[in-house]
């Protein structure tokens, strides 16, 4: 089976850094997507990795350790428009099965 | 430029009654997969496809059917709705390793 762990919630001042972990624990796995999704809508793609390190896109940057089964989505410049849910997504075995764990609530206040 | 369309928006069901969840992309993905998501909470997959013909069960398929006849439609079909099937649905579509694509979301209560 597969276990993903986040965050429930955080709280984090505009303007500033946040960093939301998420640790797995799966057989097969192929790669970690993180997810934005704002109340009421639906998920959409942030990032996706594959190999260890660190992918930046802009103000989102996402880190993946392969060894540990860890892996944290960093934001920076936290903006009002960045309160919304993150949720980490493990894809594994043979097939494209994709998990997601339970995601973190973010607020961002002034 | 639809990408994912899911009908209905919004349903409300009697217990025991039946409905089918539709869910159509047009982006010629091989893979679908149906999720639900309970109030506060994340993602449970419920099925998935991996090509026409091809369906495998998720996390928590019970009380749900799935049939997968073309590449662009993923039916979920709810044989006798139980309150406890109350939830949003979300159906996403990808291509290998790639992100999902989700729609809209189909709102459901079961009264």
């Amino acid at each position: 089976g597969q276990n993903i762990d986040q965050p429930t919630e955080m709280t984090a001042t505009e303007g500033a850094i946040v960093q939301i972990n998420c640790t797995y624990q799966t057989s097969g796995f192929n790669g970690l997507f993180w997810y934005q999704q704002h109340a009421g809508e639906a998920p959409t793609f942030l990032s996706y990795n594959v190999l260890d390190g660190l992918e930046e896109k802009g103000r989102f940057s996402s880190f993946l350790s392969r060894s540990k089964g860890y892996s944290y989505l960093l934001l920076k410049e936290l903006q009002m428009k960045d309160s919304a849910s993150y949720l980490c997504a493990v894809y594994s075995g043979g097939y494209q099965k994709v998990t997601f764990g339970t995601g973190t609530k973010l607020q961002v206040i002034p | 430029n639809a990408g994912v369309t899911q009908t209905p928006k919004f349903r409300i069901l009697k217990i025991g009654q039946s409905m089918t969840l539709q869910c159509a992309q047009d982006m010629n993905h091989n893979y679908m997969y149906w999720y639900r998501q309970d109030p506060g909470m994340g993602l449970k997959l419920i099925y998935y496809s991996v090509g026409a013909g091809i369906t495998d069960k998720g996390e928590v398929p019970n009380g749900y059917n799935v049939s997968r006849s073309t590449t662009e439609d993923f039916p979920l079909r709810l044989e006798l709705a139980a309150p406890s099937q109350t939830s949003v649905y979300f159906c996403a579509s990808s291509q290998v390793n790639q992100p999902q694509h989700f729609g809209d979301g189909t709102r459901l209560s079961i009264l």
